[in-house]
Protein backbone atom coordinates (compact mmCIF):
# COMPACT_ATOMS: atom_id res chain seq x y z
CA UNK A 1 0.00 0.00 0.00
CA UNK A 2 1.44 3.37 -0.97
CA UNK A 3 1.56 5.53 1.86
CA UNK A 4 2.46 9.29 1.69
CA UNK A 5 3.84 10.67 5.65
CA UNK A 6 3.92 14.45 5.87
CA UNK A 7 6.03 15.76 9.30
CA UNK A 8 7.32 19.44 9.99
CA UNK A 9 4.51 21.58 10.08
CA UNK A 10 4.38 24.60 12.87
CA UNK A 11 3.83 27.71 13.47
CA UNK A 12 6.29 30.01 12.51
CA UNK A 13 6.67 33.52 12.66
CA UNK A 14 7.04 35.73 9.41
CA UNK A 15 10.34 35.53 8.22
CA UNK A 16 10.97 32.33 9.49
CA UNK A 17 12.26 28.66 8.29
CA UNK A 18 10.77 25.53 8.28
CA UNK A 19 11.64 21.77 6.84
CA UNK A 20 8.63 19.50 5.89
CA UNK A 21 9.52 15.91 5.07
CA UNK A 22 7.28 13.62 3.12
CA UNK A 23 8.46 9.85 4.67
CA UNK A 24 7.52 7.46 1.30
CA UNK A 25 6.70 3.71 1.61
CA UNK A 26 4.80 0.85 -0.23
CA UNK A 27 6.55 1.75 -3.74
CA UNK A 28 9.77 2.30 -5.41
CA UNK A 29 10.18 5.46 -4.00
CA UNK A 30 13.44 6.52 -6.48
CA UNK A 31 11.53 5.68 -9.62
CA UNK A 32 8.71 8.46 -9.55
CA UNK A 33 8.42 12.19 -9.40
CA UNK A 34 7.13 13.60 -6.40
CA UNK A 35 4.87 17.03 -5.97
CA UNK A 36 4.57 19.36 -3.34
CA UNK A 37 0.69 21.02 -3.64
CA UNK A 38 -0.70 23.42 -0.82
CA UNK A 39 -4.07 24.32 0.58
CA UNK A 40 -4.64 27.94 2.42
CA UNK A 41 -7.60 27.63 5.07
CA UNK A 42 -10.44 27.76 3.25
CA UNK A 43 -9.24 28.37 -0.37
CA UNK A 44 -8.04 25.67 -3.22
CA UNK A 45 -5.17 23.40 -3.70
CA UNK A 46 -2.03 25.03 -5.32
CA UNK A 47 0.72 23.27 -7.02
CA UNK A 48 4.13 24.46 -5.22
CA UNK A 49 6.96 22.16 -6.14
CA UNK A 50 8.18 19.48 -8.54
CA UNK A 51 11.18 16.76 -8.23
CA UNK A 52 11.91 14.33 -10.79
CA UNK A 53 13.73 10.87 -9.83
CA UNK A 54 16.99 11.44 -9.06
CA UNK A 55 17.25 14.82 -8.29
CA UNK A 56 18.37 16.31 -11.06
CA UNK A 57 15.28 18.71 -12.42
CA UNK A 58 13.16 20.59 -10.10
CA UNK A 59 10.73 23.43 -10.47
CA UNK A 60 8.51 25.43 -8.20
CA UNK A 61 6.01 27.84 -8.38
CA UNK A 62 6.43 31.89 -8.67
CA UNK A 63 4.93 32.78 -5.54
CA UNK A 64 8.06 30.94 -4.32
CA UNK A 65 10.67 30.74 -6.02
CA UNK A 66 13.72 32.12 -4.32
CA UNK A 67 12.31 31.14 -0.97
CA UNK A 68 11.49 27.53 -1.15
CA UNK A 69 13.37 24.52 -2.05
CA UNK A 70 12.38 20.76 -3.21
CA UNK A 71 14.69 17.73 -2.23
CA UNK A 72 14.83 14.41 -1.89
CA UNK A 73 16.79 11.56 -0.16
CA UNK A 74 16.36 8.57 -2.36
CA UNK A 75 18.20 6.90 0.31
CA UNK A 76 15.80 7.49 3.03
CA UNK A 77 12.89 7.14 0.92
CA UNK A 78 11.79 10.86 1.57
CA UNK A 79 10.64 13.91 -0.05
CA UNK A 80 11.46 17.74 1.11
CA UNK A 81 10.71 21.20 1.21
CA UNK A 82 12.94 24.25 3.34
CA UNK A 83 10.80 26.58 3.19
CA UNK A 84 12.67 30.11 3.87
CA UNK A 85 11.52 34.16 4.23
CA UNK A 86 7.96 32.69 5.30
CA UNK A 87 5.07 35.09 4.66
CA UNK A 88 1.42 35.35 6.58
CA UNK A 89 0.69 34.04 2.52
CA UNK A 90 2.33 30.64 3.16
CA UNK A 91 0.09 29.38 5.68
CA UNK A 92 -1.88 26.21 4.22
CA UNK A 93 -1.69 22.61 4.82
CA UNK A 94 1.46 21.24 2.70
CA UNK A 95 0.84 18.02 0.82
CA UNK A 96 3.27 15.62 -1.09
CA UNK A 97 1.76 13.39 -3.66
CA UNK A 98 3.21 11.08 -5.71
CA UNK A 99 3.60 12.89 -9.50
CA UNK A 100 3.21 10.09 -12.24
CA UNK A 101 2.27 12.49 -15.04
CA UNK A 102 0.77 11.40 -17.94
CA UNK A 103 1.01 7.57 -16.59
CA UNK A 104 -0.95 8.25 -13.74
CA UNK A 105 -0.89 11.70 -12.71
CA UNK A 106 -0.87 12.68 -8.81
CA UNK A 107 -2.28 9.35 -7.59
CA UNK A 108 -1.31 9.25 -4.31
CA UNK A 109 -1.54 12.20 -1.37
CA UNK A 110 -0.57 12.22 1.87
CA UNK A 111 -3.27 13.72 4.87
CA UNK A 112 -0.97 17.08 4.96
CA UNK A 113 0.61 19.25 7.61
CA UNK A 114 -0.19 22.49 8.61
CA UNK A 115 1.97 25.57 8.26
CA UNK A 116 1.02 28.61 10.13
CA UNK A 117 2.82 31.89 9.33
CA UNK A 118 2.00 34.38 12.20
CA UNK A 119 4.02 36.55 14.72
CA UNK B 1 1.46 33.76 -15.16
CA UNK B 2 -1.05 30.79 -16.15
CA UNK B 3 -4.11 30.76 -15.19
CA UNK B 4 -6.74 27.64 -14.97
CA UNK B 5 -10.56 28.38 -14.77
CA UNK B 6 -12.98 26.13 -13.58
CA UNK B 7 -16.68 26.40 -12.96
CA UNK B 8 -16.72 27.73 -9.17
CA UNK B 9 -19.72 26.31 -8.63
CA UNK B 10 -22.81 23.74 -10.57
CA UNK B 11 -25.87 22.09 -8.95
CA UNK B 12 -26.99 19.24 -9.99
CA UNK B 13 -29.86 16.77 -8.81
CA UNK B 14 -29.66 13.29 -7.42
CA UNK B 15 -29.47 10.71 -10.36
CA UNK B 16 -28.35 13.92 -13.07
CA UNK B 17 -26.00 14.34 -14.72
CA UNK B 18 -23.32 17.11 -15.17
CA UNK B 19 -20.30 18.78 -16.80
CA UNK B 20 -17.33 20.21 -15.20
CA UNK B 21 -14.83 22.30 -17.26
CA UNK B 22 -11.35 23.04 -17.32
CA UNK B 23 -10.24 25.84 -19.56
CA UNK B 24 -6.13 27.29 -19.98
CA UNK B 25 -4.92 30.93 -20.33
CA UNK B 26 -2.60 29.62 -22.71
CA UNK B 27 -5.34 28.11 -25.13
CA UNK B 28 -7.16 24.84 -25.95
CA UNK B 29 -6.55 22.81 -23.47
CA UNK B 30 -5.52 19.29 -25.29
CA UNK B 31 -4.02 15.63 -24.30
CA UNK B 32 -0.62 16.73 -24.34
CA UNK B 33 -1.48 18.66 -20.68
CA UNK B 34 -2.41 15.30 -19.46
CA UNK B 35 -5.62 16.72 -17.46
CA UNK B 36 -5.98 15.56 -13.88
CA UNK B 37 -8.90 15.63 -12.08
CA UNK B 38 -9.48 15.17 -8.20
CA UNK B 39 -12.11 14.99 -5.84
CA UNK B 40 -12.00 16.74 -1.93
CA UNK B 41 -14.55 16.35 0.33
CA UNK B 42 -14.00 18.60 3.95
CA UNK B 43 -11.60 17.97 6.20
CA UNK B 44 -9.66 15.14 3.72
CA UNK B 45 -7.18 15.18 1.18
CA UNK B 46 -7.55 15.20 -2.56
CA UNK B 47 -8.28 12.09 -4.10
CA UNK B 48 -7.35 11.77 -7.60
CA UNK B 49 -10.48 10.85 -9.88
CA UNK B 50 -8.96 11.00 -13.68
CA UNK B 51 -5.35 10.71 -15.23
CA UNK B 52 -4.07 11.67 -18.70
CA UNK B 53 -7.95 13.14 -19.94
CA UNK B 54 -9.67 10.12 -19.30
CA UNK B 55 -8.06 7.62 -17.69
CA UNK B 56 -9.58 5.75 -14.78
CA UNK B 57 -8.13 4.88 -11.54
CA UNK B 58 -8.93 1.16 -10.06
CA UNK B 59 -11.19 3.03 -7.54
CA UNK B 60 -12.77 5.49 -9.45
CA UNK B 61 -16.43 5.09 -9.93
CA UNK B 62 -17.79 4.31 -13.62
CA UNK B 63 -20.63 7.42 -13.17
CA UNK B 64 -17.17 9.56 -13.70
CA UNK B 65 -15.74 10.28 -16.68
CA UNK B 66 -12.80 12.69 -18.65
CA UNK B 67 -12.56 13.88 -22.07
CA UNK B 68 -11.78 17.21 -23.90
CA UNK B 69 -14.48 19.07 -24.80
CA UNK B 70 -14.77 22.57 -27.04
CA UNK B 71 -10.88 23.20 -26.21
CA UNK B 72 -11.52 22.32 -22.72
CA UNK B 73 -10.81 19.29 -19.85
CA UNK B 74 -14.16 18.07 -19.01
CA UNK B 75 -15.29 15.64 -15.81
CA UNK B 76 -18.97 14.09 -16.48
CA UNK B 77 -20.80 12.87 -13.75
CA UNK B 78 -23.18 10.36 -14.75
CA UNK B 79 -26.42 9.43 -12.60
CA UNK B 80 -25.01 11.67 -9.72
CA UNK B 81 -25.23 10.25 -6.05
CA UNK B 82 -25.20 12.09 -2.99
CA UNK B 83 -22.20 11.69 -2.28
CA UNK B 84 -20.56 12.95 -4.84
CA UNK B 85 -20.65 16.86 -3.38
CA UNK B 86 -17.44 17.60 -2.93
CA UNK B 87 -14.58 20.25 -4.69
CA UNK B 88 -13.49 18.91 -7.47
CA UNK B 89 -10.40 20.42 -8.95
CA UNK B 90 -7.95 20.03 -12.62
CA UNK B 91 -4.37 19.70 -12.53
CA UNK B 92 -2.71 20.93 -16.29
CA UNK B 93 0.93 19.84 -16.92
CA UNK B 94 2.95 22.45 -18.84
CA UNK B 95 6.20 20.25 -19.29
CA UNK B 96 7.75 20.50 -15.48
CA UNK B 97 5.36 23.39 -13.85
CA UNK B 98 1.88 21.95 -13.31
CA UNK B 99 -0.94 24.32 -12.67
CA UNK B 100 -4.10 23.55 -10.38
CA UNK B 101 -7.39 25.25 -11.30
CA UNK B 102 -9.67 27.24 -8.79
CA UNK B 103 -11.78 24.01 -8.39
CA UNK B 104 -15.97 23.07 -8.59
CA UNK B 105 -17.91 23.22 -5.51
CA UNK B 106 -20.50 20.49 -6.67
CA UNK B 107 -23.62 21.01 -5.04
CA UNK B 108 -25.65 17.82 -5.00
CA UNK B 109 -29.95 19.19 -4.24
Amino acid sequence: EVQLVESGGGLVQPGGSLRLSCAASGFIFSDYYLSWVRQAPGKGLEWVAVMNQDGTQRDHVDSVKGRFTISRDNAKNSLYLQMNSLRAEDTAVYYCARDQGLAGGLDSWGQGTLVTVSP
Amino acid sequence: QTVVTQEPSLTVSPGGTVTLTCASSTGAVTSAYHPTWFQQKPGQAPRALIYSTNNKYSWTPARFSGSLLGGKAALTLSGVQPEDEADYYCLLYYGLPRVIGGGTKLIVL
